[in-house]
Parts: C-alpha cells; sequence; structure tokens
C-alpha cells in the first residue's frame, strides 16, 4: 500500500511569510489533487497535478509535481489568516485503486 | 450546481445502536465515495459506488456497509456502533470512475456513547 508522508505536521506562521508544504510517497502516482480542510467541513479540492515537473499557480498558491511523480509541495506566498486550514495531499494508490489521502499539514496563520 | 450534501450534519447515537447516513452527490456525478475522517488516524477511504456498484472498499468492518440508489444517491450504515466510530463521516462525489478530482460535502459528525 502506497502512503502519503506530509510535512510539516503542524505550521503556524506570521500573517506575510511564506510556506512551503510537502507531500512525498516511495512510489509513483499517476496524479496528485491538493485539498483545503476547514473545521468542521468536508476537503476542499484546490488542484490537481498530473505530469512530472508540473507546476501550477493559484492565486498565491503554487504546486508542484515532481519529476518522478513521487512528490508535490505547495508553497504559499504572503500567507494570509485566511490560508488557515488542514492541507491535504490525495492520490489514487496504484496497486488497490484506493483513494488514499495523506497525514495532512495543520496551517495557521496568525494576524 | 448545487453542492454535495449530507444529512444529518450531527448525530448523537448510543453503543450497539445502527445508524444511516445520507448523501446525495453534485448533479450528473456517478461516482460517490465515503471515508470516516478522525484526528488520530486522519481521512480513511470507506468505499466507492459507480452506477449502483461498489467498486472499491476500504478495510473497515463489515459493520460497515452502503449503497447507492439508481439517482445516484448514496447512504452509508453502520450497525452495532461502538466508541471508537465517533468520527466525521465524509462523502465526495466525482463524475469519473476511481476517484479523481472529489468535492465533499460537509460531512456527518457521528458521536456515539
Amino acid at each position: 500500500t502506497q502512503l502519503l508522508e506530509q510535512s510539516p505536521q503542524f505550521l503556524s506562521i506570521q500573517e506575510g511569510e511564506n510556506l512551503t508544504v510537502y507531500c512525498n510517497s516511495s512510489s509513483v502516482f499517476s496524479s496528485l489533487q491538493w485539498y483545503r480542510q476547514e473545521p468542521g467541513e468536508g476537503p476542499v479540492l484546490l488542484v490537481t497535478v498530473v505530469t512530472g515537473g508540473e507546476v501550477k499557480k493559484l492565486k498565491r498558491l503554487t504546486f508542484q509535481f515532481g519529476d518522478a511523480r513521487k512528490d508535490s509541495s505547495l508553497h504559499i506566498t504572503a500567507a494570509q489568516p485566511g490560508d488557515t486550514g488542514l492541507y491535504l495531499c490525495a492520490g489514487v494508490d496504484s496497486g488497490t485503486y484506493k483513494y488514499i489521502f495523506g497525514t495532512g499539514t495543520r496551517l495557521k496563520v496568525l494576524a | 450546481k448545487a453542492g454535495v450534501t449530507q444529512t444529518p450534519r450531527y448525530l448523537i447515537k448510543t453503543r450497539g445502536q445502527q445508524v444511516t447516513l445520507s448523501c446525495s452527490p453534485i448533479s450528473g456525478h456517478r461516482s460517490v465515495s465515503w471515508y470516516q475522517q478522525t484526528p488520530g488516524q486522519g481521512l480513511q477511504f470507506l468505499f466507492e459506488y459507480f452506477s449502483e456498484t461498489q467498486r472499491n472498499k476500504g478495510n473497515f468492518p463489515g459493520r460497515f456497509s452502503g449503497r447507492q440508489f439508481s439517482n445516484s444517491r448514496s447512504e452509508m450504515n453502520v450497525s452495532t456502533l461502538e466508541l471508537g466510530d465517533s468520527a466525521l463521516y465524509l462523502c465526495a462525489s466525482s463524475s469519473l470512475e476511481g476517484s479523481y478530482e472529489q468535492y465533499f460535502g460537509p460531512g456527518t459528525r457521528l458521536t456515539v456513547t
């Protein structure tokens, strides 16, 4: 079974700072999705990355898929309190075809 | 389009009881997946249905079951509830079989006492 490890697990930063969240696996994924979840709500899809080396930007968020499609990163520029939430990467396990989620990164941006 | 809806939003049950949760996917989406989210285990896959057929199942005991109707609405049932079943149960729909790019409902918060 493939695992998706995220780091850091927790992150507390001041408004305006930059940060990077990592999602790593020892196995290849055909694609990865990133989600953000706020307390009491379901995860919201942010982006899908498919091609190795792909970079996608969503306003202040930059997503990158590793060349070997085993890892991905999320970089936030000038973080704002509204970015606070649980960030999750996810993908389809190529062995079981089950959709698996990463361990999650809980981000808190202080005003 | 209306999003994924789940009912009820909150539920309190007693050990040994059973519970049924409901999910209505986004219109046109034929794939519905269910997940259990707990602080200790994170988001764990329960099962996926596509066109009324269970396509995949996670590592949960047989007390957890589900079904999908012809209109793509889905229900999840948990029998003989245990304290450890307390969790946020999330339903997600996708337009494609295989669970890529899922759209989640707000979840049902189940508390077992």
